[in-house]
């Protein structure tokens, strides 16, 4: 069955460090997206990807990005990571709007 | 500019009610998606309806339905003889072409506690 898979489930970090979170997904779709869910903020999008070598930013780009090589991977590197980063992070998938949505289980990260 | 508003941070309810929440959203496209998620405390996302701006039928799937007014720009969610299960965060998220053709605008969800 096809799937969108997220790693690690739980990171802990220091401030300063880079973090890199995978995102894979076998759906074959064009459309990727990361966000973050922040209590009281819902879910705000950080980047997104329309196809191979297509990245754009989202409202919360800053202090993030993106690289898209191939259909299947989008991974999201924090370049130096901050306390004001912890949260949880959300990937997702979809190729158009018939369905919706597809996420992937999240990331928890932690800043410390 | 583009903005989803659930105004209800938290509900609770007893078993057995019936409970709605509330969607309002601002959009200028004349072609505009709506959905609605579910969170429960797993954490997982789950997709549960889509909606486009031209279909203003309602929606009814078991004990969910969901109204679509484009009058007053609402997009409600209702559920009937609530459940426990039903306890979780939902999300209201828009999507139209002027923010992009597939990016969604989330609101800031409605955490319902359903109690026994």
């Amino acid at each position: 069955d096809a799937e969108i898979t997220q790693s690690p489930r739980h990171k802990i970090t220091e401030t300063g460090r880079q973090v890199t979170l995978a995102c894979h997904q076998t759906w074959n779709h064009n459309n990727m997206f990361w966000y973050r869910q922040d209590l009281g903020h819902g879910l705000r999008l950080i980047h997104y990807s329309y196809g191979v070598h297509d990245t754009n930013k989202g409202e919360v780009s800053d202090g993030y990005s993106v690289s898209r090589s191939n259909t299947e991977d989008l991974p999201l590197t924090l370049e130096s990571a901050a306390s004001s980063q912890t949260s949880v992070y959300f990937c997702a998938s979809s190729d158009g709007h018939r369905y919706g949505y597809t996420f992937g289980s999240g990331t928890r990260l932690t800043v410390v | 500019a583009q903005k989803v508003t659930q105004a209800q941070t938290e509900i609770s309810v007893v078993e057995k009610e019936d409970v709605t929440l509330d969607c309002v959203y601002e959009t200028r496209d004349t072609t505009y998606y709506l959905f609605w998620y579910k969170q429960p405390p797993s954490g997982e996302l789950v997709f549960l309806i889509r909606r486009n701006s031209f279909d203003e039928q309602n929606e009814i799937s078991g004990r969910y339905s969901w109204n679509f007014q484009k009058s007053t720009s609402s997009f409600n969610f209702t559920i009937t003889a609530s459940q426990v299960v039903d306890s979780a965060v939902y999300f209201c998220a828009l999507s139209g072409t002027t923010s992009g053709t597939y990016k969604y605008i989330f609101g800031t969800g409605t955490r319902l506690k359903v109690l026994a």
